[in-house]
């Protein structure tokens, strides 16, 4: 079965500083995707990066980025220029279509606190 | 943003009553998913629709039950409310053809059973 795993329950930045989030997840499949979602006090959730895993490339999106490592099966996050706005909690997800179906696991999220 | 809506927002309810969620979306996306969240567990599978009349389990099902009768809404139904079923609920789309397999979530509603 696969799982995801967010190690650090908390965690916080000063403002204008780079922080990474990891998550780690275990599968035996060879294709899939990865996600960030953010979740703001409003409780959406937004989607914040996406990478799927037979990209070699590292995505990127403005201010946030990832760390790929399929071989190690981390995918980390790193927010670079810390924003205010960017305090919320943060899920890492997996997604794999070899069973034939388009089943989502989320980790347990990480609560980012941006100190001002 | 993807249009999705839940209601209600907020409900409170008494243990051993029936409350039943209601997910309307309007992008006719084929799948459709239920998800709670709880401290410390993040969001967990309760039960997904991949079409009309067809769903199947997640990882806690357990007094959960799901219907869809149209594309469109999807319905979560717990047939005797407990207080371990205080969680914020969450519905989810995804749809095969958008190649960025990306999953729009819909607001939340925050149930508490008393």
């Amino acid at each position: 079965a696969q799982t995801v795993t967010q190690s650090q329950p908390e965690m916080s930045v000063q403002e204008a500083e780079t922080v990474t989030l990891s998550c780690t997840y275990d599968t035996s499949e060879n294709n899939y995707y990865l996600f960030w979602y953010k979740q703001p006090p409003s409780r959406q959730m937004i989607l914040v990066i996406r990478q799927e895993a037979y990209k070699q490339q590292n995505a990127t999106e403005n201010r946030f980025s990832v760390n790929f490592q399929k071989a190690a099966k981390s995918f980390s996050l790193k927010i670079s220029d810390s924003q205010l706005g960017d305090t919320a909690m943060y899920f890492c997800a997996f997604m794999t279509l070899a069973s034939g179906t388009y089943k989502y696991i989320f980790g347990t999220g990480t609560r980012l606190k941006v100190l001002a | 943003d993807a249009g999705i809506t839940q209601s209600p927002r907020h409900k409170v309810t008494e243990t051993g009553t029936p409350v039943t969620l209601r997910c309307h979306q309007t992008e006719n996306h084929r799948y459709m998913y239920w998800y709670r969240q709880d401290p410390g567990h993040g969001l967990r599978l309760i039960h997904y629709s991949y079409g009309v009349k067809d769903t199947d389990k997640g990882e806690v099902s357990d007094g959960y039950s799901v219907s869809r009768s149209k594309t469109e809404d999807f319905l979560l139904t717990l047939e005797s409310a407990t207080s371990s079923q205080t969680s914020v609920y969450f519905c989810a789309i995804s749809d095969p053809s958008d190649s960025y397999n990306e999953q729009f979530f819909g607001p939340g509603t925050r149930l508490t059973v008393l």
